[in-house]
């Protein structure tokens, strides 16, 4: 079974600063995907990057990057510049991509960070 | 517009009852999921479901079952409530991978916070 460990419960970083949150896998799976989500006090479940496992070019989606070592099943999360409204749960997530389609995420435990003013 | 939506965002029941939540996603998705997110905030996938299988969690209880009327909704039918079904329940929807414009990500719905008294 896949699994996901997120290692940092809690993680503090000052408005501006970049934070980097780690996330590493264990599969036997040569084809999948990864993602961050990330889960502001409203609850709601936000998908901030995904990255395909085929793909060596690392994500990035304007703030928010990657760094994704396959051979080290390693995922992390770059975020620059920090924001208040960065604050947030963010959670790891594995899914296979040999399952058919209908394979549910793996998430990690989450990481809770949170921005200085 | 909403893209993956549920009702109630909040249910208080007694012990015993049996209660249901719906989830809808107009995003033409062919694929629907439900997961539990327990008070330490862990996520675990129950159910996953398409018009061609539905993929049970085996450690869902029984007492749980997801129902799919059409392609655009699947609820969740909860009988005999217990304590410990108290959570947040989230419902996520995507497109299945090799479909036109698949990106296998899944969306999620604002979540429904289930308290059993």
């Amino acid at each position: 079974a896949q699994t996901v460990t997120q290692s940092q419960p809690e993680m503090s970083v000052q408005e501006a600063e970049t934070v980097t949150l780690s996330c590493t896998y264990d599969t036997s799976e040569s084809d999948y995907y990864l993602f961050w989500y990330k889960q502001p006090p409203s609850r709601q479940m936000i998908l901030v990057i995904r990255q395909e496992a085929y793909k060596q070019q690392n994500a990035t989606e304007n703030r928010f990057s990657v760094n994704f070592q396959k051979a080290a099943k390693s995922f992390s999360l770059k975020i620059s510049d920090s924001q208040l409204g960065d604050a947030a749960m963010y959670f790891c997530a594995y899914k296979g991509a040999s399952g058919g389609g209908a394979d549910g995420l793996t998430f990690g435990k989450g990481t809770h960070l949170i921005i200085q003013p | 517009d909403t893209a993956v939506s549920q009702t109630p965002k909040y249910l208080v029941t007694q012990m015993g009852n049996d209660k249901s939540i719906k989830c809808e996603q107009n995003l033409g998705h062919d694929t629907m999921y439900w997961y539990k997110q327990d008070s330490k905030k862990f996520l675990k996938i129950m159910f996953s479901y398409n018009n061609k299988e539905l993929i049970i969690n085996e450690t869902v209880p029984n007492r749980f079952s997801p129902k799919s009327p059409d392609k655009a909704h699947l609820n969740l039918h909860i009988n005999s409530l217990e304590l410990g079904d108290s959570a947040v329940y989230f419902c996520a929807s995507s497109q299945t991978p090799g479909q036109a414009s698949s990106t296998d990500t899944q969306y999620f719905g604002p979540g429904t916070r289930l308290t059993v008294l």
